[in-house]
C-alpha cells in the first residue's frame, strides 16, 4: 500500500518568512495529493490539492508543488502570519490503496 | 448547513464498557469515513463506507464495528473499550472516493481508564 513520510514534524518561523512542508509517497500509482490544515479542537480542513497531471498550483500565500519522477510534493506558504500556525497534513492517494493515506502532520509555529 | 457533526465531544470510558460515536453530514455525500488520530501517527483509517448500507474496514479496524443505516449518518462503535482506544476520532465525508476532498467533523476525544 502507499507508504508517506512527511517533514519536518516541527517547524518554526518568523511573521513574515516562508515555510516549506515536505512530503514523499511510494506509490507511483497516486495521483491526488491534498494538503490539510488542522487549528487547534477542530478537524482537518483541506486548503489546497493538486492532482499529478499539475507540476505546480498556487492560491494566494499557498502553493504545492508535485515532482513525480521523484515522487515528493511540498506545500509552500508564503508572508507567514500568525493565523497560519496550525498542523499541517498532506496525503496521497488515487493509486493503488484507492483511498488517502496521510502523513504524520508538521506543527507549524509562526512567531512575532 | 453543518457539514459534518460529530456527537459527543468528549467521553470518558472504563475498560470494557461500549459505546457509539455519531457521524451526520448534511451535504448528501455517499463516502464516510472514521478516522483516528494519535500524536505522532497522523490520521489512520479504521472503517469506510461507499454508500447507504456498506462498510468496508480500514488500516486498523480492530475493536471497532460500523453501520451506515442511512445515507446522511455513520456510526462507529466500540464493544469493549482498552485503553489502546484512547484517541481522538474524526470522521469525515465525501463526494468521491479517489481524489476528492475530505470534509471532517470536529472530532471526539475519548479516553478510556
Amino acid at each position: 500500500g502507499e507508504n508517506v513520510e512527511q517533514h519536518p514534524s516541527t517547524l518554526s518561523v518568523q511573521e513574515g518568512d516562508s515555510a516549506v512542508i515536505k512530503c514523499t509517497y511510494s506509490d507511483s500509482a497516486s495521483n491526488y495529493f491534498p494538503w490539510y490544515k488542522q487549528e487547534l479542537g477542530k478537524g482537518p480542513q483541506l486548503i489546497i490539492d493538486i492532482r499529478s497531471n499539475v507540476g505546480e498550483k498556487k492560491d494566494q500565500r499557498i502553493a504545492v508543488t508535485l515532482n513525480k519522477t521523484a515522487k515528493h510534493f511540498s506545500l509552500h506558504i508564503t508572508e507567514t502570519q500568525p493565523e497560519d500556525s496550525a498542523v499541517y497534513f498532506c496525503a496521497a492517494g488515487g493509486g493503488t490503496a484507492s483511498k488517502l493515506t496521510f502523513g504524520t502532520g508538521t506543527r507549524l509555529q509562526v512567531t512575532l | 448547513n453543518a457539514g459534518v457533526t460529530q456527537t459527543p465531544k468528549f467521553r470518558v470510558l472504563k475498560t470494557g464498557q461500549s459505546m457509539t460515536l455519531l457521524c451526520a453530514q448534511d451535504m448528501n455525500h455517499e463516502y464516510m469515513y472514521w478516522y483516528r488520530q494519535d500524536p505522532g501517527m497522523g490520521l489512520r483509517l479504521i472503517h469506510y463506507s461507499v454508500g447507504e448500507g456498506t462498510t468496508a474496514k480500514g488500516e486498523v479496524p480492530d475493536g471497532y464495528n460500523v453501520s451506515r443505516l442511512k445515507k446522511q449518518n455513520f456510526l462507529l462503535g466500540l464493544e469493549s473499550a482498552a485503553p489502546s482506544q484512547t484517541s481522538v476520532y474524526f470522521c469525515a465525508s465525501s463526494w468521491g472516493i479517489l481524489d476528492s476532498p475530505l470534509h471532517f467533523g470536529n472530532g471526539t476525544r475519548l479516553t478510556v481508564t
